[in-house]
């Protein structure tokens, strides 16, 4: 099974900060990364496929990079509804998530 | 209008079953593989199997082969999934969530509201 490891595990940020979040894979899946956010009692929602790829109607201060192992998630000018807990998921072989990483406001 | 309803919360004991459903309506069901993804209170994300409704084929996670069952109803475009052999380990928020096409093959662009599933005897 191919595991995802995100860094860190929660981030503390302002308003207007810029943020990465990291996630690793245990072998190389190509492009093959997603983001999700998750805000408490919701659903997942889908901000990113194929690595870099902005999902219909997400803001484009987020953006994700990377390739093979690893990647990145980047938030720029850190909005009041950007606080929320993101998961990297690989699609490369069904489906695996990381652990999450909490963003809570400093 | 686009939509994904799942069934209400249960509340299950030890060795029981429990089957949710996962309504869509406002896209295409038949042809679009659903999955299911389950969340322990305060966890993560976890892939637990998907369905095609058209052919009714399926995948599992290997964690929960054996004991998850899917399957759909395309004359009421509703997917269920079965979980058998309950235990407290199982106590999760299920989700059922659509996958896209092409680039976006098993990821989640629409996801259901979430059913709630607690073991306890």
């Amino acid at each position: 099974d191919i595991q995802m490891t995100q860094s860190p595990s929660t981030l503390s940020a302002s308003l207007g900060d810029r943020v990465t979040i990291t996630c690793r894979a245990s072998q190389s899946i190509s492009s093959w990364l997603a983001w999700y956010q998750q805000k408490p009692g919701k659903p997942p929602k889908l901000l990113i496929y194929k690595a870099s790829r902005l999902e219909s109607g997400v803001p484009s201060r987020f953006s994700g990079s990377g390739s093979g192992t690893e990647f990145t998630l980047t938030i720029i000018n850190l909005q009041p509804e950007d606080f929320a807990t993101y998961y990297c998921q690989q699609s490369n072989t069904y489906a695996t998530f990381g652990q999450g990483t909490k963003v809570e406001i400093k | 209008q686009v939509q994904v309803v799942q069934s209400g919360a249960e509340v299950k004991k030890p060795g029981s079953s429990v089957k949710v459903s996962c309504k869509t309506s406002g896209v295409p069901f038949s042809s679009d593989f659903i999955s299911w993804v389950r969340q322990a209170p305060g966890q993560g994300l976890e892939w637990m199997g998907r369905i095609i409704p058209m052919f009714g084929t399926t995948n599992y996670a290997q964690k929960f082969q054996g004991r998850v069952t899917l399957s759909a109803d395309e004359s009421t475009t509703t997917a269920y999934m079965d979980l058998s052999s309950l235990s407290s380990e199982d106590t999760a928020v299920y989700y059922c969530a659509r996958e896209g096409r092409q680039d976006k093959a098993m990821v989640f662009d629409l996801w259901g509201q979430g059913t709630p599933v607690t073991v306890s005897s």
